[in-house]
């Protein structure tokens, strides 16, 4: 089954907007947050991560939230432009090594 | 730094015969992960090592399925043999550590049409 479930599927985003990607994880081991961002025709690339000890972390114009009470974290990209349209994945893993990864959101920002 | 090399970038095969993927990891890295990627299934762990030996292949499918690292610098995954179903991207990525601990760089995968 699994372990991080990640919404919406898919969202479309005026330039200069802000796109808001979550996700929710049920296994309370998990120690390691990390967010990819993919582009067609390539492998996924670390974006930005955060650990459970933080409830923020911004870098440039993407911030991760992460509410550990919840067990709810997202990714909030700020002034959102064309080159940011990509496919997102969340992913979560106890001592770094096995990512589990939520299903994806393809970004899709409008000129 | 070239980041992680594949190889082939695409294979077209037919039902039955023999795959090998290949992977160059990053030079130092001492983790190496394979991913498969489908529209259905996303993306899967199917194996990991960490110093060149295989510490979780529970991802694995089957017995079909084979994953090799002989040394730092290389690994292959084969499939023998393959089904239409094996169809999908097949990702290599390394790891060392960093800010937060070992961060994964993944590499541009091999694509797989099994006929």
């Amino acid at each position: 089954q699994q372990q991080v479930k990640q919404s919406p599927q898919s969202l479309i985003v005026q330039k200069g907007g802000i796109s808001i990607i979550n996700c929710a994880y049920e296994n309370t081991a998990f120690d390691y947050f990390p967010w990819y961002q993919q582009f067609p025709g390539k492998g996924p690339a670390l974006l930005i991560a955060i650990r459970p000890d933080v409830s923020e972390k911004k870098e440039g114009r993407f911030t991760i939230s992460f509410n550990k009470s919840a067990k709810q974290f997202s990714l909030h990209i700020m002034d959102s432009q064309p080159g940011d349209s990509a496919t997102y994945f969340c992913a979560a893993s106890i001592r770094d090594y096995k990512l589990s990864f939520g299903a994806g959101t393809t970004v899709t920002v409008r000129a | 730094d070239a980041g992680v090399i594949q190889s082939p970038r695409h294979e077209v095969t037919e039902m039955g015969q023999e795959v090998t993927l290949r992977c160059k990891p990053i030079s130092g890295h001492n983790s190496l992960f394979w991913y498969r990627q489908t529209m259905m299934r996303g993306l899967e762990l199917l194996i990991y090592f960490n110093n060149n030996v295989p510490i979780d292949d529970s991802g694995m499918p089957e017995d079909r399925f084979s994953a090799k690292m002989p040394n730092a610098s290389f690994s292959t995954l084969k499939i023998q043999p393959s089904e239409p179903r094996d169809s999908a991207v097949y990702f290599c990525a390394s790891s060392s550590p960093g800010q937060f601990g070992y961060e994964q760089y993944f590499g541009p995968g091999t694509r797989l049409t099994v006929t």
